[in-house]
């Protein structure tokens, strides 16, 4: 069964350090992957997904993620942090059918002056 | 009202007590999802319907029941439920829940329950 790892529960940056967050997957088939990113009081919005072509993928908010097949990695990573990126980032994998979805149990960044 | 709107966005129940979670999405959707939300674990998919037809129940005890009556609004009635189910419920809904193309979902902000 399809699953999602993601080690890092809390990660603390100062703003304009990098950052990179960590995702590992289990998937019988080729995987759809996915990050979201929940804000507090907020739902969870998407902001990257990879599904097939270009393993190195851009998202909203200058956000990218790399999939590495060899390892079951997609890590999300942003050169640059804002004191605005302080959310929870959700990755997760599945196909076209939601119902397959499977969501990892979050990282909570938080960003220091 | 625009996107995934839920009412309340918290709600504290006793044990005893009935109560329904509202959603309603204003983006012309025509599949609506259930999510759990606990600290520290996975979002868990409860319910799925697509086109007012249920096409998937996660394993859900009875005392969570869903009803949705149309493709924009969905409703999780609540009874004689356990502390263990408090938790943040998500609503999100798709243009469809699946097929040959990716339905990205979109997520309201939860209703916050406090089981006592």
């Amino acid at each position: 069964a399809q699953s999602v790892t993601q080690p890092d529960i809390h990660i603390t940056v100062s703003e304009g350090a990098s950052l990179e967050l960590r995702c590992n997957y289990s998937y019988g088939a080729t995987p759809y992957l996915f990050w979201y990113v929940q804000s507090p009081g907020q739902g969870l919005q998407l902001l990257l997904k990879y599904f097939s072509g270009d393993t190195l993928v851009q998202g909203i908010k200058g956000f990218e993620a790399e999939f590495k097949r060899s390892q079951s990695s997609f890590n999300l990573r942003k050169p640059s942090v804002h004191w605005s990126d302080a959310a929870e980032y959700f990755c997760a994998v599945g196909g076209y059918n939601n119902n397959d979805m499977r969501f990892g149990a979050g990282t909570r960044l938080t960003v220091k002056p | 009202e625009t996107g995934v709107t839920q009412t309340p966005r918290h709600l504290v129940m006793g044990m005893t007590n009935k109560k329904s979670l509202k959603c309603e999405q204003h983006l012309g959707h025509n599949a609506m999802y259930w999510y759990k939300q606990s600290a520290k674990k996975p979002l868990e998919l409860m319910f799925v319907y697509n086109f007012k037809e249920q096409t998937e129940n996660n394993s859900v005890p009875s005392r969570f029941s869903p009803e949705c009556p149309n493709s924009s609004h969905l409703f999780l009635h609540l009874h004689t439920l356990q502390p263990e189910d408090s938790a943040l419920y998500l609503c999100a809904s798709s243009q469809e829940s699946g097929g040959a193309y990716y339905n990205e979902q979109f997520f309201g902000p939860g209703t916050r329950l406090t089981v006592l």
